[in-house]
């Protein structure tokens, strides 16, 4: 069936480094990807997407990255802040555009040390 | 910056009970949205609504389920007899046609 799952659950990191969140999904009919932050008792924030005709978007202090060979997506903040502290969701649009149905992964804990 | 606004924040009701969530989409927004999420689980889709009718619906979504736009502003979920594992927060998203969705602060419902 469908799915997008995460390969981490938490992810700890020191203030000024770089992090890397993983994403797989698994239908390869997907062509639009998004990452959400969500802060405790706060609701899904937008941060990046990319659709299936890019392999890489870049926004402020965020880069996506699609592979869509192995079906992987990645979202790496540079110079990572206490304030990037949340759980972060990878979300796939499973249907090619026929839907704006969105399908969730699991969510990664990103713990800023700092 | 525009955003999706939800009330109440919290909600509290008795088993069999119904509650109905409120949300206010982005203005100029045409899709409207409702998601939940469990407690520690990831956020599932319910509904999605357009052009004043339900365009898709996940198998939550039962008979018990049901959302209207009252008027040009509100976007409402109602359940009519909640169940204990109806407890969860709710989120209301809009988009414009097939952009990005854009998420309210979510309802957290209780059911008792």
């Amino acid at each position: 069936g469908e799915s997008v799952g995460l390969h981490l659950p938490t992810l700890s990191v020191q203030e000024g480094d770089n992090s890397i969140i993983n994403c797989a999904y698994s239908n390869s009919a997907s062509d639009y990807f998004i990452w959400y932050k969500q802060e405790s008792g706060k609701g899904p924030q937008f941060i990046i997407d990319i659709r299936s005709n890019m392999d890489k978007r870049q926004g402020q202090r965020v880069t996506v990255l699609l592979n869509k060979t192995v079906k992987h997506l990645s979202l790496q903040i540079a110079a990572t802040q206490p304030g990037d502290s949340a759980v972060y969701f990878c979300a796939e649009n499973p249907y090619g555009g026929a839907t704006n149905k969105l399908i969730f992964g699991t969510g990664t804990l990103l713990a800023v040390q700092p | 910056e525009p955003e999706v606004t939800q009330t109440p924040s919290h909600q509290v009701t008795q088993m069999g009970q119904e509650v109905i969530l409120r949300c206010v989409p982005i203005s100029n927004h045409l899709y409207f949205y409702w998601y939940r999420q469990i407690l520690g689980q990831k956020v599932e889709f319910l509904v999605s609504f357009y052009n004043n009718e339900i365009s898709e619906k996940s198998e939550i979504f039962d008979d018990q389920f049901s959302v209207e736009r009252p008027d040009g502003s509100n976007f409402t979920l109602k359940i009519r007899s909640t169940k204990l594992e109806d407890s969860a927060m709710y989120f209301c998203a809009s988009s414009a046609l097939m952009g990005t969705q854009y998420f309210g602060p979510g309802t957290r419902l209780l059911v008792l």
